[in-house]
């Protein structure tokens, strides 16, 4: 079946500290890989994703790398701010071409 | 509207009493989606619609659930005999062709629904 097993949090980085979130996935088929980001009082948005193995996703200053090998998307930044506190979904489609199955998600909390 | 639209925002009900919840898509998206999001459990897939029809509805917990869809456009999600443990946020979603490989899902805001 498809699941998504991302890094529990909460995570509380500093201002300008680099940012990991471990996400793994399991899937039938070739799924596209995403992450989603959920800001407070927002509504989910699609922050990057990757549809094919060794892709590499990218979106204001975040990137994750489509690793078939290690059934892995990891999410990575190199300096976090405090605007990117928020909770980040790691999420794959699967062996469908229409559903999105989610990570439970990640509260990250960027301290100036 | 420019993104998708949801009501009501927060809807407190009585345990038994049966809510509706609407969504209004992105105008011209033909795949349509809810979800549940409850605390600490992530995202829940409910249930899928390709125009009006329902080809994976294989998310809906129990009976009581139902959706249907419109015009192609409009959907509305139906809890009956609600129960404490419907509490949640119920996100609803939309895309252009059949969904998500390669297209982009827009969710909208959700409903917050408290059952006391």
């Amino acid at each position: 079946g498809n699941s998504v097993t991302q890094m529990e949090g909460p995570v509380t980085l500093s201002e300008e500290a680099f940012l990991t979130i471990n996400c793994t996935y399991t899937a039938t088929g070739y799924p596209s890989l995403f992450w989603y980001v959920q800001y407070p009082g927002e509504g989910l948005q699609l922050l990057l994703k990757a549809t094919k193995a060794d892709d590499k996703g990218s979106n204001k200053g975040f990137e994750a790398t489509y690793r078939k090998e290690t059934t892995s998307f990891h999410l990575e930044k190199g300096s976090v701010q405090v605007s990117d506190s928020a909770v980040y979904f790691c999420t794959n489609s699967g062996g469908s071409n229409y559903k999105l199955t989610f990570g439970k998600g990640t509260l990250l909390t960027v301290n100036p | 509207g420019a993104g998708v639209s949801q009501s009501p925002s927060n809807k407190v009900t009585e345990k038994g009493k049966d809510v509706e919840l609407r969504c209004d898509p992105i105008s011209g998206h033909t795949a349509l989606y809810w979800y549940r999001q409850s605390l600490g459990q992530g995202l829940e897939f409910l249930i899928y619609f390709q125009g009006n029809s329902a080809p994976d509805k294989s998310g809906l917990p129990s009976d009581r659930f139902s959706a249907e869809r419109t015009g192609g456009s409009v959907s509305t999600l139906t809890i009956q005999r609600t129960q404490q443990e419907d509490s949640a946020v119920y996100l609803c979603a939309s895309t252009s062709g059949t969904g998500a490989f390669g297209n982009t899902i827009y969710f909208g805001e959700g409903s917050w629904l408290t059952v006391v």
